[in-house]
Protein backbone atom coordinates (compact mmCIF):
# COMPACT_ATOMS: atom_id res chain seq x y z
CA UNK A 1 0.00 0.00 0.00
CA UNK A 2 1.58 3.48 -0.85
CA UNK A 3 1.69 5.72 2.15
CA UNK A 4 3.41 9.37 2.34
CA UNK A 5 3.82 10.93 5.98
CA UNK A 6 4.79 14.21 6.42
CA UNK A 7 6.78 15.98 9.30
CA UNK A 8 8.38 18.84 10.78
CA UNK A 9 5.85 21.20 11.17
CA UNK A 10 5.65 23.72 14.13
CA UNK A 11 5.34 26.98 15.87
CA UNK A 12 8.08 29.32 14.12
CA UNK A 13 8.33 33.33 14.29
CA UNK A 14 8.14 35.26 11.23
CA UNK A 15 11.82 35.18 9.67
CA UNK A 16 12.96 32.21 10.68
CA UNK A 17 13.12 28.60 9.22
CA UNK A 18 11.92 25.59 9.05
CA UNK A 19 12.57 22.14 7.47
CA UNK A 20 9.56 19.72 6.08
CA UNK A 21 9.86 16.06 5.50
CA UNK A 22 7.72 13.21 3.94
CA UNK A 23 8.75 9.91 4.03
CA UNK A 24 7.38 7.57 0.87
CA UNK A 25 6.80 3.79 0.64
CA UNK A 26 4.99 1.11 -0.95
CA UNK A 27 6.02 2.28 -4.50
CA UNK A 28 9.15 2.78 -6.32
CA UNK A 29 10.21 6.22 -4.84
CA UNK A 30 12.85 7.32 -7.93
CA UNK A 31 9.97 6.74 -10.57
CA UNK A 32 8.27 9.72 -9.50
CA UNK A 33 8.03 13.14 -9.31
CA UNK A 34 7.38 14.51 -5.82
CA UNK A 35 5.14 17.65 -4.73
CA UNK A 36 4.14 20.00 -1.98
CA UNK A 37 0.78 21.59 -1.93
CA UNK A 38 -0.60 24.14 0.89
CA UNK A 39 -3.47 25.15 2.33
CA UNK A 40 -5.06 27.55 4.36
CA UNK A 41 -8.55 28.11 5.19
CA UNK A 42 -9.02 31.70 3.48
CA UNK A 43 -7.26 30.43 0.49
CA UNK A 44 -7.62 26.67 -0.06
CA UNK A 45 -5.40 24.85 -2.06
CA UNK A 46 -2.57 25.93 -3.05
CA UNK A 47 0.48 24.70 -5.16
CA UNK A 48 3.94 24.97 -3.67
CA UNK A 49 6.51 23.20 -5.11
CA UNK A 50 7.52 19.88 -7.77
CA UNK A 51 10.80 18.02 -8.10
CA UNK A 52 11.60 15.45 -10.87
CA UNK A 53 11.72 11.91 -9.96
CA UNK A 54 15.91 12.37 -10.01
CA UNK A 55 15.93 15.67 -8.39
CA UNK A 56 17.64 17.60 -11.33
CA UNK A 57 14.47 19.98 -11.97
CA UNK A 58 12.94 21.49 -9.79
CA UNK A 59 9.66 24.21 -9.54
CA UNK A 60 8.26 26.92 -6.95
CA UNK A 61 5.46 29.19 -6.97
CA UNK A 62 6.25 32.66 -7.15
CA UNK A 63 4.94 33.28 -3.77
CA UNK A 64 7.72 31.02 -2.50
CA UNK A 65 10.50 31.25 -4.72
CA UNK A 66 13.80 32.16 -3.60
CA UNK A 67 12.91 31.26 -0.06
CA UNK A 68 11.75 27.67 -0.18
CA UNK A 69 14.61 24.77 -1.70
CA UNK A 70 12.56 21.21 -2.72
CA UNK A 71 15.52 18.04 -2.60
CA UNK A 72 14.66 14.23 -1.75
CA UNK A 73 16.88 11.51 -0.64
CA UNK A 74 17.03 8.49 -2.61
CA UNK A 75 18.61 6.29 -0.42
CA UNK A 76 15.51 7.50 2.86
CA UNK A 77 12.43 7.84 0.39
CA UNK A 78 12.05 10.81 1.33
CA UNK A 79 11.32 14.30 0.22
CA UNK A 80 12.35 17.94 2.17
CA UNK A 81 10.97 21.01 1.91
CA UNK A 82 13.42 23.76 3.19
CA UNK A 83 11.73 27.09 4.34
CA UNK A 84 13.28 30.04 4.81
CA UNK A 85 12.26 33.91 5.42
CA UNK A 86 9.28 32.24 6.96
CA UNK A 87 5.78 34.81 6.46
CA UNK A 88 2.53 34.82 8.20
CA UNK A 89 1.20 34.10 5.23
CA UNK A 90 3.03 30.95 5.11
CA UNK A 91 1.20 29.77 7.84
CA UNK A 92 -0.96 26.80 6.06
CA UNK A 93 -1.49 22.82 6.76
CA UNK A 94 1.51 21.32 4.31
CA UNK A 95 0.77 18.14 2.54
CA UNK A 96 2.93 16.19 -0.17
CA UNK A 97 2.42 14.29 -2.65
CA UNK A 98 3.16 12.04 -5.19
CA UNK A 99 2.61 13.40 -8.66
CA UNK A 100 1.14 10.85 -11.75
CA UNK A 101 -0.20 11.08 -14.97
CA UNK A 102 1.92 14.44 -15.85
CA UNK A 103 0.52 16.03 -18.85
CA UNK A 104 3.02 15.05 -21.79
CA UNK A 105 6.13 14.25 -20.41
CA UNK A 106 7.64 13.91 -16.95
CA UNK A 107 8.59 17.14 -16.16
CA UNK A 108 5.53 18.60 -16.32
CA UNK A 109 2.92 19.09 -14.22
CA UNK A 110 0.69 15.97 -13.16
CA UNK A 111 -2.10 14.63 -10.68
CA UNK A 112 -1.06 14.35 -6.76
CA UNK A 113 -1.95 10.61 -5.65
CA UNK A 114 -1.61 10.04 -3.00
CA UNK A 115 -1.07 12.82 -0.61
CA UNK A 116 0.37 12.69 2.98
CA UNK A 117 -1.36 13.31 5.86
CA UNK A 118 0.11 16.74 6.00
CA UNK A 119 1.60 18.80 8.50
CA UNK A 120 1.01 22.04 10.12
CA UNK A 121 2.86 25.14 10.12
CA UNK A 122 2.23 28.46 12.10
CA UNK A 123 4.29 31.48 11.67
CA UNK A 124 3.77 33.68 14.21
CA UNK A 125 5.44 35.61 16.52
CA UNK B 1 -1.56 31.76 -14.26
CA UNK B 2 -4.17 29.84 -15.11
CA UNK B 3 -7.34 30.64 -12.73
CA UNK B 4 -9.88 27.95 -12.04
CA UNK B 5 -13.37 28.85 -10.86
CA UNK B 6 -15.46 26.39 -9.52
CA UNK B 7 -19.31 26.34 -9.20
CA UNK B 8 -21.64 26.54 -7.36
CA UNK B 9 -19.26 27.31 -3.71
CA UNK B 10 -21.40 24.95 -1.82
CA UNK B 11 -24.86 22.78 -2.18
CA UNK B 12 -27.37 21.01 -0.26
CA UNK B 13 -28.58 17.58 -1.76
CA UNK B 14 -30.02 14.82 -0.41
CA UNK B 15 -28.97 11.19 -0.24
CA UNK B 16 -29.80 9.33 -3.78
CA UNK B 17 -29.75 13.02 -5.47
CA UNK B 18 -27.53 13.68 -8.84
CA UNK B 19 -25.11 16.91 -8.30
CA UNK B 20 -23.07 18.33 -10.96
CA UNK B 21 -20.32 20.67 -10.05
CA UNK B 22 -18.89 22.97 -12.65
CA UNK B 23 -15.04 23.66 -13.19
CA UNK B 24 -13.74 26.49 -15.47
CA UNK B 25 -10.20 27.76 -16.70
CA UNK B 26 -9.71 31.01 -18.03
CA UNK B 27 -7.50 29.50 -20.92
CA UNK B 28 -7.78 26.36 -22.32
CA UNK B 29 -6.15 23.31 -20.80
CA UNK B 30 -7.33 20.16 -23.22
CA UNK B 31 -8.24 17.43 -20.95
CA UNK B 32 -5.23 17.70 -18.42
CA UNK B 33 -7.86 18.75 -15.62
CA UNK B 34 -8.41 16.06 -12.22
CA UNK B 35 -10.72 16.26 -9.35
CA UNK B 36 -10.20 15.48 -5.50
CA UNK B 37 -12.17 14.89 -2.56
CA UNK B 38 -11.65 16.14 0.45
CA UNK B 39 -13.44 15.22 4.12
CA UNK B 40 -12.85 17.25 7.03
CA UNK B 41 -9.24 16.66 8.88
CA UNK B 42 -8.26 14.62 5.85
CA UNK B 43 -5.84 14.89 3.05
CA UNK B 44 -7.19 15.53 -0.45
CA UNK B 45 -8.07 12.02 -2.47
CA UNK B 46 -7.91 11.81 -6.12
CA UNK B 47 -10.74 10.93 -7.84
CA UNK B 48 -10.66 11.42 -11.58
CA UNK B 49 -7.50 12.31 -13.94
CA UNK B 50 -7.41 13.83 -17.77
CA UNK B 51 -11.04 14.72 -17.20
CA UNK B 52 -13.08 12.03 -17.16
CA UNK B 53 -10.70 8.61 -16.17
CA UNK B 54 -11.37 7.21 -12.61
CA UNK B 55 -8.93 6.61 -10.69
CA UNK B 56 -8.41 2.70 -9.62
CA UNK B 57 -11.21 2.31 -6.91
CA UNK B 58 -13.07 5.27 -6.95
CA UNK B 59 -17.27 4.35 -7.53
CA UNK B 60 -18.30 4.37 -11.04
CA UNK B 61 -21.34 6.80 -9.56
CA UNK B 62 -18.36 9.19 -10.06
CA UNK B 63 -18.22 10.65 -13.78
CA UNK B 64 -16.10 13.52 -15.35
CA UNK B 65 -16.80 15.23 -18.05
CA UNK B 66 -15.55 18.58 -20.42
CA UNK B 67 -12.49 19.70 -22.50
CA UNK B 68 -10.86 22.58 -23.03
CA UNK B 69 -12.52 25.46 -21.09
CA UNK B 70 -15.26 24.01 -19.26
CA UNK B 71 -15.69 20.31 -17.14
CA UNK B 72 -18.07 18.68 -14.60
CA UNK B 73 -17.55 16.31 -12.25
CA UNK B 74 -21.30 14.60 -11.77
CA UNK B 75 -22.13 12.25 -8.85
CA UNK B 76 -25.19 10.10 -10.39
CA UNK B 77 -26.55 9.12 -7.10
CA UNK B 78 -25.27 10.56 -3.62
CA UNK B 79 -24.25 8.34 -1.37
CA UNK B 80 -23.62 8.86 3.04
CA UNK B 81 -19.81 8.79 2.24
CA UNK B 82 -20.00 11.61 -0.88
CA UNK B 83 -20.79 14.61 1.74
CA UNK B 84 -17.05 16.32 1.36
CA UNK B 85 -15.52 19.40 -0.63
CA UNK B 86 -14.45 18.43 -4.13
CA UNK B 87 -11.60 20.86 -6.07
CA UNK B 88 -10.79 20.64 -9.49
CA UNK B 89 -6.77 21.12 -10.43
CA UNK B 90 -5.63 22.16 -14.06
CA UNK B 91 -1.92 20.10 -14.97
CA UNK B 92 -1.72 21.85 -18.25
CA UNK B 93 1.23 24.05 -16.82
CA UNK B 94 2.83 25.13 -14.30
CA UNK B 95 2.07 26.49 -11.60
CA UNK B 96 -0.97 23.95 -11.63
CA UNK B 97 -3.76 25.46 -9.83
CA UNK B 98 -6.73 24.40 -8.17
CA UNK B 99 -10.51 25.73 -7.94
CA UNK B 100 -12.04 27.30 -5.11
CA UNK B 101 -13.86 24.26 -3.86
CA UNK B 102 -17.46 22.92 -4.04
CA UNK B 103 -18.96 21.78 -0.38
CA UNK B 104 -21.52 19.05 -0.59
CA UNK B 105 -23.46 19.55 2.57
CA UNK B 106 -26.04 17.01 3.66
CA UNK B 107 -29.68 18.25 2.45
Amino acid sequence: EMHLVASGGGLVQPGKSLRLSCAASGFTFDSYAMTWVRQTPGKGLQWVSTINYSGSKTYYADSVKGRFTVSRDSSKNTVFLQMNSLRVGDTAIYYCARVVYSSGGPDRPGVHDPWGQGTLVTVSS
Amino acid sequence: DIQMTQSPSSLAASVGDRVTITCRADQGISNWLAWYQQKPGKAPKSLIYAASSLQTGVPSRFSGGGSGTEFTLTISSLQPEDFATYYCQQYNTYPPTFGGGTQVQIK
